[in-house]
């Protein structure tokens, strides 16, 4: 069955720190990865995803996630925290695998920037 | 901005009250969402649209009726709505359905109807 996991409900970081949210998944065929974030009282914004190709995937607002397989994970990143990411973030797979036409959401972390 | 965009923001209805969500995409996106989402928690999928059809029902409960008049509106009906049903209602889009021409691409959220159910 498929899962995606962020084993962190909340992350706190110092603002200029370098800052990473975790993810991990599972599928049975290839993943598609996608970050998502939502700012409060707004919608989700897409960030970053990953389909193929190169394992570091550079997305929006200068945020970057690895996509490493033999791990199953696939971590947001960046190098350095802003105030203004402070938000829920959402880590989102699709199995390429079969006709499943849903993604499948972790639960989320909150990230807080602190000044 | 957001190039989907949801009619009203806010909503506050009686139990036995009749309104509607409103969705409009001027992408040319051949798939559209539903999703509720409660505070903090990720969004659960709704319906699915595709080409104006309805594609995937996740066993949503009748008092909640999609249509989908063309391509880039999507509604939302509701009646008869209990307290529970407060949440953030979410619509989204995308080039195409998963599945559907090998469609890979990313949603495309609007802001949200924040629902509330007295």
């Amino acid at each position: 069955a498929q899962s995606v996991a962020q084993p962190e409900d909340q992350v706190n970081v110092a603002e200029g720190n370098p800052l990473t949210v975790k993810c991990t998944y599972s599928v049975s065929g290839n993943p598609y990865l996608f970050w998502y974030v939502q700012y409060p009282n707004r919608g989700l914004q897409f960030l970053l995803k990953y389909i193929t190709g190169d394992n570091l995937v550079k997305g929006s607002y200068g945020f970057e996630a690895e996509f490493n397989k033999s791990q199953t994970s696939f971590h947001l990143k960046k190098p350095s925290a802003l105030v203004s990411d402070s938000a829920l973030y959402f880590c989102a797979v699709r199995d390429s695998a079969g006709n499943n036409r849903k993604l499948i959401w972790g639960l989320g972390t909150s990230l807080a920037v602190n000044p | 901005d957001t190039e989907v965009t949801q009619t009203p923001k806010h909503l506050v209805m009686g139990m036995t009250n009749k309104k509607s969500l409103k969705c409009e995409q001027h992408m040319g996106h051949r798939a559209m969402y539903w999703y509720k989402q409660k505070a903090k928690k990720p969004p659960e999928l709704m319906f699915v649209y595709s080409y104006e059809k309805l594609s995937i029902n996740e066993s949503v409960p009748s008092r909640f009726s999609p249509e989908c008049p063309n391509s880039s509106l999507l509604n939302l009906h509701l009646h008869a709505l209990q307290p529970e049903d407060s949440a953030l209602y979410l619509c989204a889009s995308s080039q195409d359905l998963f599945g559907l021409a090998r469609n890979t691409g990313e949603l495309f959220f609007g802001e949200g109807s924040r629902l509330t159910v007295l």
